[in-house]
Order: structure tokens, then sequence, then C-alpha cells
């Protein structure tokens, strides 16, 4: 079975300029989180859906970040604009809601912002 | 304020011997816990996990240890590999909060052969 797939894996861009990342979950997973890891904070929950609907975004940082789920198999995060310090690693995790709280992650977006 | 402690950041162990890898909590309503491994460009990977009903649960060469009067849990790994060599991330979850994870900052484990 396919796990959780993010995409870009790797994404360079400049301050200032729009940033999407991409996830599909496992299918017939339905809540989907997104995760920021950095060397300070480790993993921090930015936002997390359950069947689609946005439960809790006291995670996002700032206005600049926002996240949609516009299906069961699809989720953006996207940063508008960018800064340098938004610089770290992105990732996407699901998991049925019947389970006992095990989340499956994707490989990451590792983003860099110039 | 973190509800969840890793403070070690690093920990070395020559291979074979035992790796003894510890998190904190502060949230006495968390009663679910996980521990994750990670590799570098990779995304975390359950390992472990323990009810707050035990305090004892054993896969293998790993093995969770729960002290709730603590607020503490650890993990051991034993024998020890050099493919153990990862970060480990401690995360806990409550009742009613949907399950969300609240994770530590992880501790990068070496395992030297």
């Amino acid at each position: 079975d396919a796990g959780v797939i993010q995409s870009p894996r790797h994404e360079v861009t400049e301050m200032g300029q729009e940033v999407t990342l991409r996830c599909k979950p496992i299918s017939g997973h339905n809540s989907l989180f997104w995760y920021r890891q950095t060397m300070m904070r480790g993993l921090e929950l930015l936002i997390y859906f359950n069947n689609n609907v946005p439960i809790d975004d006291s995670g996002m940082p700032e206005d600049r970040f926002s996240a949609k789920m516009p299906n069961a198999s699809f989720s953006t995060l996207k940063i508008q604009p960018s800064e340098p310090r938004d610089s770290a690693v992105y990732f996407c995790a699901s998991r049925s809601t019947s389970g006992t709280g095990e989340l499956f992650f994707g490989e990451g977006s590792r983003l860099t912002v110039l | 304020d973190q509800q969840v402690k890793q403070n070690s950041p690093s920990l070395s162990v020559q291979e074979g011997r035992i790796s003894i890898l510890n998190c904190d909590y502060t949230n006495s309503m968390f009663d679910y816990f996980l521990w994750y491994k990670k590799y570098p460009a990779e995304g975390p990977t359950f390992l472990i996990s323990i009810s707050s009903i035990k305090d004892k649960n054993e896969d293998g060469r790993f093995t969770v240890f729960l002290n709730k009067s603590a607020k503490h849990l650890s993990l051991h790994i034993v024998p020890s590999q050099p493919g153990d060599s990862a970060v480990y991330f401690c995360a806990a979850s409550e009742v009613g909060s949907a399950r969300q994870l609240t994770f530590g900052s992880g501790t990068q484990l070496t395992v030297l052969p």
C-alpha cells in the first residue's frame, strides 16, 4: 500500500515568494496532520483535519500560513509570503480516527527560503 | 511551554550495550505514549507505544517503561545495533483531544560499532 505522499521533497525559494506543499494521505485515513520540524522545537503540530474539516489550527505560526483539504485525498500547506525563518522540514501525517493514535508520516518536504 | 520533554539531544552507545532514552511529560491527562524513530531524509516511523494502564511494553529488543507518578517514560534498546542510529521522538496523547500527538524535541542516538 502507498504511504503518505508529499511533494515537493525539496524546495528552495527566495524570500517573499509563495510556497505550496502538497500531501496525499493514506487511502481510508480520515485525519490529516501538518507538522514542522526544526532543530530548536522538534516536531510542532501546525494544523490537523478530521474528515476534511480543519479542527485545530492553533499551531499555525502566522497569517502567512494557510492549509486546505478540499477532499479526502489531498491537502495543501501554503506560505505566502515566505521568509527565511520558515526554512524547515514540513511533514504531513495521516491516521484513521478509529486508531489509538499512531500516525503515519510522509517523507517530508524540506523548505529553504533564501 | 513544552508538555513533552526530551532533555538529552544526543546519546552515544557502544554496539551491543543498552541504550536508554528518556522522556518527561507535564500533562497528567496524557494516557497514551508512543516512540517514533526517524532516519535522515525520511519521515518518522512508529516504533512502540504504551497505554497508561500499563507500566511496561516489550517488542523484541525494544521496551518502553512508564512511571506515571513521576510522569516519566523511557525506551530501552538492548542490544543496541548500528542500524538503531537515528533520532527518537517521544510523543503523547490524551482522550478527548482527537488523539493529536504532542512530540518531544527528539534525541539523536548514535550506536558505535
